[in-house]
C-alpha cells in the first residue's frame, strides 16, 4: 500500500510549457507539502497545506501554484517552465503532533 | 536567518566501522530534530528524531545526542553495513513550530566493502 504517491515519476518538457504534478496521500494526515531538491540535493520546502488550507508559501514564482482539493490531494502546478525548475520535487505529509514526514519518492522534472 | 550546518559533506567509511555526522543550528527555539536517510532514487526517509528535553536516543545501532547549549546535535551509526550507503539530511524545527524545517546540506555516507 503505497502512503504518499506522486505522478508522474519522470516528465521531460521544453521551456515555457505548463505542467502538472499530482500527489495523494492514504494516511489520513492533515498537513502536506511540496519540496524541491536540486542536483545538488538540497531540500527547500515551497509550500504546505494543512486541511486544505495554505500555511506555508516560500518565496517562490509565482509560475507554481498548489491546489488541495481536499486533505488528502496536493498538486503542483507549473506555468512557462524554465531550465532552473529542473529539479525532483517531493511531496511529503505528516501529523503535526508526531513531525515525522512522509515523503513520496519524488518527480523528476526536466527541462530542456 | 534560521540556518543548519550539516558536516561532513561526504563521509567514506570503511564496513563495520563507525560514521559520525555533525549539525549546527542557529535558532535557539528550536525542539525537534530529526534525521532523514535518502536513498538513490527514493524519498527521505526518518530515521531517529530527538526533542529538546532529551539529550540522547539511541535506536539499534543509530543514536542521536543533542546539545543544546553549544546548539549541536550528531548522528551516529555504529557497525556500519553497505545499505547504510545513502545521504543523510539532519533537520532543526523553526522555532516550535508543528509545521516547518530548516534543513541541513546532507551527508553522502559510503561505506566501503
Amino acid at each position: 500500500d503505497t502512503a504518499v504517491s506522486q505522478t508522474p515519476k519522470y516528465l521531460v518538457t521544453q521551456m515555457g510549457n505548463d505542467k502538472s504534478i499530482k500527489c495523494e496521500q492514504n494516511l489520513g494526515h492533515d498537513t502536506m507539502y511540496w519540496y524541491k531538491q536540486d542536483s545538488k540535493k538540497f531540500l527547500k520546502i515551497m509550500f504546505s497545506y494543512n486541511n486544505k488550507e495554505l500555511i506555508i508559501n516560500e518565496t517562490v514564482p509565482n509560475r507554481f501554484s498548489p491546489k488541495s482539493p481536499d486533505k488528502a490531494h496536493l498538486n503542483l502546478h507549473i506555468n512557462s517552465l524554465e531550465l532552473g525548475d529542473s529539479a525532483v520535487y517531493f511531496c511529503a505529509s505528516t501529523m503535526p503532533n508526531t513531525g515525522e514526514l512522509f515523503f513520496g519518492e519524488g518527480s523528476r522534472l526536466t527541462v530542456l | 536567518g534560521e540556518n543548519v550546518e550539516q558536516h561532513p559533506s561526504t563521509l567514506s567509511v570503511q564496513e563495520g566501522d563507525s560514521a559520525v555526522i555533525k549539525c549546527t543550528y542557529s535558532d535557539s527555539a528550536s525542539n525537534y530534530f530529526p534525521w532523514y536517510k535518502q536513498e538513490l532514487g527514493k524519498g527521505p526517509q526518518l530515521i531517529i528524531d530527538i526533542r529538546s528535553n532529551v539529550g540522547e536516543k539511541k535506536d539499534q545501532r543509530i543514536a542521536v545526542t543533542l546539545n543544546k547549549t553549544a546548539k549541536h546535535f550528531s548522528l551516529h551509526i555504529t557497525e556500519t553495513q553497505p545499505e547504510d550507503s545513502a545521504v543523510y539530511f539532519c533537520a532543526a524545527s523553526k522555532g516550535d513550530s508543528n509545521y516547518q524545517l530548516i534543513w541541513g546540506a546532507g551527508t553522502k555516507l559510503i561505506i566501503k566493502p
